[in-house]
């Protein structure tokens, strides 16, 4: 069965500092790697996803997730975290050319002004 | 903008209790799901729905059902209300590909007294 593990619950920054999330998922066949995030009291917001192509995705709000097949991984990475990037952030995985995602656990990050 | 509307953003029932939770979505998407998101347990799957009038469990279907007689409307019914079922229920659509990730609605906090 397909599986998603986000191994950090809980990450404290300060701004400036640069962030990585990380998300390994365990299936053997082809699949879409998608980032999401929530804003304190707000709805789920697709941050960035992965269907082919170039390995390097980049999303919005300056975030970029970078897709290792062969360490089945999706992690997210900024540079340069900002207060406002305060939330929590799942990752999720699809077999191709299906409908049906698994989300990670997700990570909690606060950003210190 | 599109959107997937949750009809309640709080709801309080009473154990016993039948509860309808309601989200329709105006993007003509086939696919339509519930999910619930707990602390800790990120997000799980309750039902979806990939057409009208169909429907497939997901991972913790025990308690609830669904209903779905029309393409925007997916309906999540918990027969008999219980104190494990307080949590925050969210609602998301995608194109029958899944392509372009989800789209959810602002979710509904339920608390089961």
């Amino acid at each position: 069965a397909q599986s998603v593990s986000q191994h950090n619950h809980h990450v404290i920054l300060s701004e400036a500092a640069s962030l990585e999330l990380g998300c390994n998922y365990s299936y053997g066949g082809t699949v879409n790697l998608f980032w999401y995030v929530q804003y304190p009291g707000q709805h789920l917001q697709l941050l960035l996803k992965y269907f082919s192509g170039d390995p390097l995705v980049k999303g919005i709000k300056g975030f970029e997730a970078e897709f290792i097949k062969s360490k089945f991984s999706f992690n997210l990475r900024k540079p340069s975290v900002q207060w406002s990037d305060t939330a929590e952030y799942f990752c999720a995985v699809t077999a191709s050319g299906t409908y049906k995602y698994i989300f990670g656990t997700g990570t909690r990050l606060k950003v210190l002004a | 903008d599109v959107k997937v509307t949750q009809s309640s953003r709080y709801l309080v029932k009473r154990t016993g209790e039948k509860v309808f939770l309601e989200c329709v979505q105006d993007m003509d998407h086939e696919n339509m799901f519930w999910y619930r998101q707990d602390p800790g347990l990120g997000l799980r799957l309750i039902y979806f729905s990939y057409d009208v009038k169909m429907k497939e469990k997901g991972d913790i279907p025990e308690g609830y059902s669904v209903s779905r007689e029309k393409k925007e409307r997916f309906s999540l019914i918990l027969e008999s209300a219980s104190t494990n079922q307080t949590s925050m229920y969210l609602c998301a659509s995608s194109l029958m590909t899944g392509l372009g990730g989800y789209t959810f609605g602002s979710g509904t906090r339920l608390t089961v007294v």
